[in-house]
């Protein structure tokens, strides 16, 4: 069963402290994405990764951290350096499969941040 | 002006009329649009994705794209109650790799 996972579904994180989100595909696909969405509000690229070893900085990069050392997986650090860090945050993955390379992304379910 | 724009609604549209939701976008090379649908509390799903001028037909939904002004729209016939959500519509602006950019979204209400 092929899919997007991350986890947890829920986490809190107090005032100062790094916490990691977990993303995880068996699509085999190259490309991975890190979104955060504010309520009401659109998804905002933070990271991404075209390919293993190597990622670049979205629009909203600073006070997060990413690595990306296995094609399926692509954690993100949320730091104590992002001040406002209380959000859903949306991971993707996009790429080749069944013989052919899709510009279409799929979403994991998503993790609720919120900072208390 | 923003790269990709939807009207942020609230959409009301009565169970089993046609529900249209628009977007513009800016970049005038881009070649690759797509619409998510987004229930409350949880991750967009993809519906429909658009290469070329005209419409793309699947189940009850269509996709409209005219690249001349630009454009994309998303029409949902005998809309249902399921049908409410809010629908993003997403361009791969050019430059931009594979890169995705999201409307804010367009809230649709479809009543009973």
């Amino acid at each position: 069963d092929g899919g997007i996972t991350q986890s947890p579904k829920y986490l809190f994180r107090k005032e100062g402290q790094n916490v990691t989100l977990s993303c995880e595909q068996n699509l085999n696909h190259d490309a991975m994405y890190w979104y955060r969405q504010d309520p009401g509000q659109g998804l905002r690229l933070i990271y991404y990764s075209q390919i293993v070893n190597d990622f670049q900085k979205g629009d909203i990069a600073e006070g997060y951290s990413v690595s990306r050392e296995k094609k399926e997986s692509f954690p993100l650090t949320v730091t104590s350096a992002q001040k406002n860090p209380t959000a859903f945050y949306l991971c993707a993955s996009q790429g080749f499969r069944d013989g052919r390379v899709y510009n279409e992304q799929f979403f994991g379910p998503g993790t609720r941040l919120t900072v208390l | 002006q923003k790269e990709v724009e939807q009207n942020s609604g609230p959409l009301s549209v009565p169970e089993g009329a046609i529900a249209s939701l628009n977007c513009t976008y800016s970049d005038r090379g881009s070649q690759s649009f797509f619409w998510y649908r987004q229930y409350s509390g949880k991750s967009p799903e993809l519906i429909m994705f658009i290469y070329s001028n005209g419409d793309k037909e699947d189940g009850r939904f269509t996709a409209q794209l005219n690249k001349a002004s630009q454009y994309v729209s998303l029409l949902i016939r005998d809309s249902q109650p399921s049908d409410s959500a809010t629908y993003l519509c997403a361009v791969i602006i050019t430059g931009g790799g594979n890169k995705l950019t999201f409307g804010t979204g367009t809230q649709l209400k479809v009543e009973l």
